[in-house]
């Protein structure tokens, strides 16, 4: 069974500063890689597909990479709205998908 | 816009089942599939399932397998998802998402359903 593994799982960042937060697979899933931002109390949010497609109206300040196993979600400049929690998802075995364990961005 | 609305909190007690629904709207439902994911309290999300708003073909995790259906009603733009023989480790909030072009990227999901199971 595939593993996605993130890191750190929590991330303390002040305001302004960039944010780079990684997810690694247990085996390679190629660019077939999502993230997620979950605020307390919503469903999670779409933020990047294909490992480095921003999702629609989502904020220049997000960026994705990597592919195989390695991949990197940064973002530049922290936003208040920003902190959250971010979890990693591969969809290489669709239907099938398996999420990582999410690093909680958290205000320094 | 592209929404997805789930029916409400549920309260069930061990051993009984649980239908949580989702209606979609703003846009043409037999094109995209439903996944269904859970979370349960502090833990990251677990995929349960697919359907093909289309064919109703649908593929189960095999954690749930055999005590899971999820079905769509093209009629009423409405996926359902039905959870049989509950125990205390499936309370949970439940989301249904839309599976973009069936790939496995959920560009749109519910606002959740929380189901808890407790005697």
């Amino acid at each position: 069974e595939m593993v996605m593994t993130q890191s750190p799982v929590t991330l303390s960042v002040s305001p302004g500063e960039r944010a780079t937060l990684s997810c690694r697979a247990s085996e390679s899933v190629n660019t077939n890689l999502a993230w997620y931002q979950q605020k307390p109390g919503q469903a999670p949010r779409l933020l990047i597909h294909s490992a480095s497609t921003r999702a629609n109206g989502v904020p220049a300040r997000f960026s994705g990479s990597g592919s195989g196993t390695e991949f990197t979600l940064t973002i530049s400049s922290l936003q208040s709205e920003d902190f959250a929690v971010y979890y990693c998802q591969h969809y290489k075995n669709w239907p099938a998908l398996s999420f990582g364990g999410g690093t909680k961005v958290e205000i320094k | 816009q592209v929404q997805l609305v789930q029916s409400g909190a549920e309260m069930k007690k061990p051993g009984a089942s649980v239908k949580v629904s989702c209606k979609a709207s703003g846009y043409i439902f037999v094109t995209y599939g439903i996944a269904w994911v859970r979370q349960a309290p502090g833990q990251g999300p677990e995929w349960m399932g697919w359907i093909s708003s289309h064919t109703h073909n649908t593929s189960y995790a095999q954690k749930i397998q055999g005590r899971v259906t999820m079905t769509t009603d093209t009629s009423t733009n409405t996926a359902y998802l039905e959870l049989r023989s509950l125990r205390s480790d499936d309370t949970a909030v439940y989301y249904c998402a839309r599976d973009l072009y069936d790939t496995g990227i959920l560009d749109t999901w519910g606002q959740g359903t929380l189901v808890t199971v407790s005697s």
